[in-house]
C-alpha cells in the first residue's frame, strides 16, 4: 500500500523557476526521505528528514516536515533542465521497516 | 553509503518462464528489499529479504511467486515465477547500510517485458 500522496501529480515549469511538491503521508513515521528517478533508471536519494526535524537543505533543495500535518514539501530552486524526472517521498516507521512510497511527482522543467 | 548493482539490467521472457534476478552490494548490510515498479507507478514493496531465513512478503506478494534467497550479507536474489505479462516491471533492488542506518540506497534497476 502506498505510505503517501504526492501532489501535484505533474508540474510542468521553465528553467530558472522554483518547484514545489508536496507529499502527505498516512502513518507515523520515523523519518521521510526524497528520490529522484530520471526516466526508467534507479532512484537517486536526494535527502533525508527526521521526525524531529522541520526543515532541511541540501544545495538548492529545501524539505520541510510538518509531523502534525503529515506532510512535507520538497522545494528546488532556480530549476533546470536537467532537473527534469519523477520525485518520489518515501516514509519509514520506527526500527527497520523499510520504506513505503507515494505515488510520485513527474517534473518537467522546460529550457 | 552502499553501492547496489543488479544483473541482468533488462530482459524479454516469454510467458510461463522463470527469470532469476541478482542483487550485489559492495559492502555487507543489515536490510535489503526487493520493489517492483509497474509501468508508470511507484514503487511497491515486494518482501524484506532476511539472510538465513525466510524472506517477509508484503500482502498480495507471495513466496511461489516470487521466491527470495538471500545467503550472506552482500547478495540476494528474487525470482519471478510462471512469468504472465502483469509482470512486466522494473525490479529494484534496496539496501540499508546497519539497523541504525536510515537511509535506504537503490540499485539501478531489472527491466522486465514479458511477451
Amino acid at each position: 500500500s502506498q505510505q503517501g500522496e504526492e501532489d501535484p501529480q505533474a508540474l510542468s515549469i521553465q528553467e530558472g523557476e522554483n518547484a514545489t511538491m508536496n507529499c502527505s503521508y498516512k502513518t507515523s513515521i520515523n523519518n521521510l526521505q526524497w528520490y529522484r528517478q530520471n526516466s526508467g533508471r534507479g532512484l537517486v536519494h536526494l535527502i533525508l528528514i527526521r521526525s524531529n526535524e522541520r526543515e532541511k537543505h541540501s544545495g538548492r533543495l529545501r524539505v520541510t516536515l510538518d509531523t502534525s500535518k503529515k506532510s512535507s514539501s520538497l522545494l528546488i530552486t532556480a530549476s533546470r533542465a536537467a532537473d527534469t524526472a519523477s520525485y518520489f517521498c518515501a516514509g519509514s516507521a520506527a526500527g527497520n521497516t523499510p520504506l513505503v512510497f507515494g505515488k510520485g511527482t513527474r517534473l518537467s522543467v522546460i529550457a | 553509503s552502499a553501492v547496489i548493482s543488479q544483473k541482468p539490467s533488462r530482459d524479454i521472457c516469454q510467458r510461463g518462464t522463470s527469470l532469476t534476478i541478482q542483487c550485489q552490494v559492495d559492502s555487507q548490510v543489515t536490510m535489503m528489499f526487493w520493489y517492483r515498479q509497474q509501468p508508470g507507478q511507484s514503487l511497491t514493496l515486494i518482501a524484506t529479504a532476511n539472510q538465513g531465513s525466510e524472506a517477509t512478503y508484503e500482502s498480495g506478494f507471495v513466496i511461489d511467486k516470487f521466491p527470495i534467497s538471500r545467503p550472506n550479507l552482500t547478495f540476494s536474489t528474487l525470482t519471478v515465477s510462471n512469468m504472465s505479462p502483469e509482470d512486466s516491471s522494473i525490479y529494484l533492488c534496496s539496501a540499508r547500510a546497519s539497523s541504525g542506518q536510515e537511509t535506504q540506497y537503490f540499485g539501478p534497476g531489472t527491466r522486465l517485458l514479458v511477451l
